[in-house]
């Protein structure tokens, strides 16, 4: 069965330290895909980034960068020179391919609250 | 402009009083999933459908029924809630290209039950 592990609870920081959410994943399958999902205080889940178990690449988007890695099932995501904005509950998600994906089930952590002071 | 609809997106309720929970989306997508999100558990698949009429039990489905009548509709029902079913409901719609189609979440329903 796929697990995911996020073992921060919630990380307090001040505005523009970075800040590092670890993930790490369990799963029996060679192909799956690993997200990212912020929740700001209104509730909605956004969006923020997919990756292929093939593809061990780094992401950098903007202030935001992924490591990938499969030798240790980690994905962390960190938030370079944070700002208040990007206070938000953060969700790792793993999905597994092929029939066994039960309708492209994610399989959330617990979730990461970050808050940033000004 | 694509989007998964929910409605109500807030709802107090009382232990045995039936419930619908609607979810539309407009992007013809075939897979649609119901989520329910707790402190501290994340997100948890409750039911999901493949396609019209093909429903199925998602992790956490003891409570609930669902049904596909239509593509786009996919709406959660609770025929005796109970308090444990308090929580933060989102629908999520995606194609079928494996997990490679993004999942559109809807902005959720915060249902309580008394």
């Amino acid at each position: 069965a796929q697990k995911v592990t996020q073992a921060q609870t919630e990380i307090s920081v001040v505005e523009k330290e970075d800040v590092t959410l670890d993930c790490v994943y369990e799963t029996r399958d060679t192909t799956y895909y690993l997200f990212w999902y912020k929740q700001p205080p209104s509730g909605e889940l956004v969006f923020l980034i997919r990756r292929n178990s093939f593809d061990e690449q780094n992401e950098i988007s903007g202030r935001y960068s992924w490591n990938f890695q499969k030798s240790t099932s980690s994905f962390n995501f960190t938030i370079t020179a944070s700002q208040v904005v990007d206070s938000a509950v953060y969700f790792c998600a793993l999905s597994e391919a092929g029939i066994k994906a039960a309708g492209n089930k994610l399989t959330f952590g617990g979730g990461t609250r970050v808050l940033v002071k000004p | 402009e694509a989007q998964v609809t929910q409605n109500p997106r807030y709802l107090i309720t009382v232990t045995g009083k039936k419930l619908t929970v609607t979810c539309s989306q407009n992007m013809n997508h075939e897979y649609m999933s119901w989520y329910r999100q707790d402190p501290g558990l994340g997100l948890r698949q409750i039911y999901y459908s493949m396609n019209v009429e093909v429903t199925d039990k998602g992790d956490v489905p003891e409570g609930y029924k669902v049904s596909r009548k239509e593509k786009r509709n996919f709406p959660l029902i609770l025929e005796s809630p109970s308090p444990n079913q308090t929580s933060l409901y989102f629908c999520a719609s995606s194609l079928p290209a494996g997990a490679m189609g993004s999942q559109y979440f809807g902005p959720g329903t915060r249902l309580t039950v008394l």
